[in-house]
């Protein structure tokens, strides 16, 4: 079955201006969650959604926000972009709530975002 | 405070010689402990997944061990391959809380011929 798919794969935005990333879960995954990833920091969770609710939010100002569709597919928006948001943002899909019992998390590719 | 470390942050190997890569975690209450790898450019595989009454788990060439007491775990790699060129990440889950996913930093692997 196919994976999880995050569009678009690589983009470049200057400060100040807005992105949003695309990620469309495994078929029959509920579960969409968020992830930042930087050289010195490693993962860092933004916000997980599950039929369509926010059920977690990670400590990311509100520049970062998410939402999440009736076909599970989930967007995530970043307003008023600043240098230290170049990074690779991830997103996860998974059965159940993540990091529940033994609900493995099935990551996508990646969207490699840079801030010039 | 939540916190899972990962050592070392970087290894060489040569080729065909095995590794050991640590996770120390103090994550409580513990519910599970997750070893991910990840090639450059792309997003982690879950390698394996440890409750609390697991001490070993293997996944073709990688063993991992857990010890709830002392909150420590292993990532054993056999007989290293080239493909084996990747970060690996411990994640720790708690039972409790809103954020319950608690990721190390990650060791970054290179096997050379």
């Amino acid at each position: 079955k196919a994976g999880v798919t995050q569009t678009p794969r690589y983009l470049i935005k200057t400060r100040g201006q807005q992105v949003t990333l695309s990620c469309s879960p495994i078929s029959g995954h509920r579960s969409v969650s968020w992830y930042q990833q930087t050289p010195g920091q490693g993962l860092q969770f933004l916000f997980e959604y599950f039929s369509e609710t926010q059920r977690n939010k990670g400590n990311f100002p509100g520049r970062f926000s998410g939402r999440q569709f009736s076909n599970s597919r989930s967007e995530m928006n970043v307003s008023t972009l600043e240098l230290g948001d170049s990074a690779l943002y991830l997103c996860a899909s998974s059965l159940g709530a993540s990091g529940f019992g033994a609900n493995v998390l099935t990551f996508g590719a990646g969207s490699r975002l840079t801030v010039l | 405070k939540n916190q899972v470390e990962q050592s070392p942050q970087s290894l060489i190997i040569l080729e065909g010689k095995n590794c050991t890569l640590q996770c120390n975690y103090t994550v409580s209450p513990f519910s599970n402990l997750r070893w991910y790898k990840q090639d450059t450019g792309r997003g982690p595989v879950s390698l394996t997944i440890m409750t609390f009454s697991e001490n070993t788990k293997s996944n073709g060439r990688y063993t991992a061990t857990l010890d709830a007491d002392t909150k420590q775990s292993s990532l054993h790699i056999t007989a290293s391959q080239l493909s084996d060129s990747a970060s690996y990440i411990c994640v720790v889950s708690t039972q409790t809380g809103a954020n319950n996913l608690f990721f190390g930093t990650g060791t970054r692997l290179t096997v050379i011929p």
